[in-house]
């Protein structure tokens, strides 16, 4: 099958550096996405890796080793607005415009 | 320009009715998913359509069917609603039914159904 595991819960305080890590077991996929949700609201998308490295997209990076099974996502300068949950995402080879996402880490960042 | 467009918002049930969701994608967006998002979990595939033709089925029991109109809005029906249905229900939308790239999903807001 297909799994995406990541920690449920990150705490942080304003103006610091989070990492939230994801590892995966699947077979064959296009790259990782990370999406943002605030409150259960609509969950937008962040950043995507389809190579081996890192992309950084203003205070947000994203990493992907496809050796190691694992990815992170890197908010830099934390702002309370970040306090959302965030979600890893696969999509599959054979699997169409399905994504497959983690169960998601909510963050909570602190005074 | 609107983005994905869901309705209604928040709706409630008891065991055993049916459910009608709505869905407007993007203008120009032909490819429809829907996900089903428990609370606290991530959101679950259970439909995409594209060019009114489902081209991928989550691992959702047969209670469950979608469609796609010619313009491109979809619906979610529910049948014999179960507690277990309660959840959050997303729609997204894409510009193409798939790709080698991020193949970025627009989400909707969602519809909140409450089975009692």
């Amino acid at each position: 099958g297909q799994s995406l595991e990541q920690p449920s819960e990150v705490t942080a305080v304003e103006g610091a550096i989070v990492q939230i890590n994801c590892t995966y077991q699947t077979s064959g996929f296009y790259g990782l996405s990370w999406y943002q949700q605030h409150d259960g609201g609509a969950p937008t998308f962040l950043s995507y890796n389809a190579l081996d490295g890192l992309e950084e997209t203003g205070r947000f990076s994203s990493f992907l080793s496809r050796s190691d099974s694992y990815g992170y996502l890197l908010l830099q300068e934390l702002q309370m607005k970040d306090s959302a949950s965030y979600f890893c995402a696969v999509r599959s080879y054979n699997q169409g415009g399905k994504l497959i996402f983690g169960q998601g880490t909510e963050l909570s960042v602190k005074p | 320009d609107a983005g994905v467009t869901q309705s209604p918002t928040h709706l409630i049930k008891t065991r055993g009715q049916h459910v009608t969701l709505r869905c407007s994608p993007i203008s120009g967006h032909k490819s429809v998913s829907w996900y089903q998002q428990v609370l606290g979990q991530g959101p679950q595939f259970i439909f995409q359509y594209y060019e009114k033709e489902e081209r991928g089925r989550g691992n959702f029991p047969d209670r469950f069917s979608a469609r796609q109109f010619p313009n491109y809005s979809s619906e979610l029906n529910v049948n014999a609603l179960l507690l277990g249905d309660s959840a959050l229900y997303l729609c997204a939308s894409s510009l193409v039914e798939r790709d080698s790239g991020a193949n970025v999903l627009t989400f909707g807001a969602g519809s909140r159904l409450t089975v009692l």
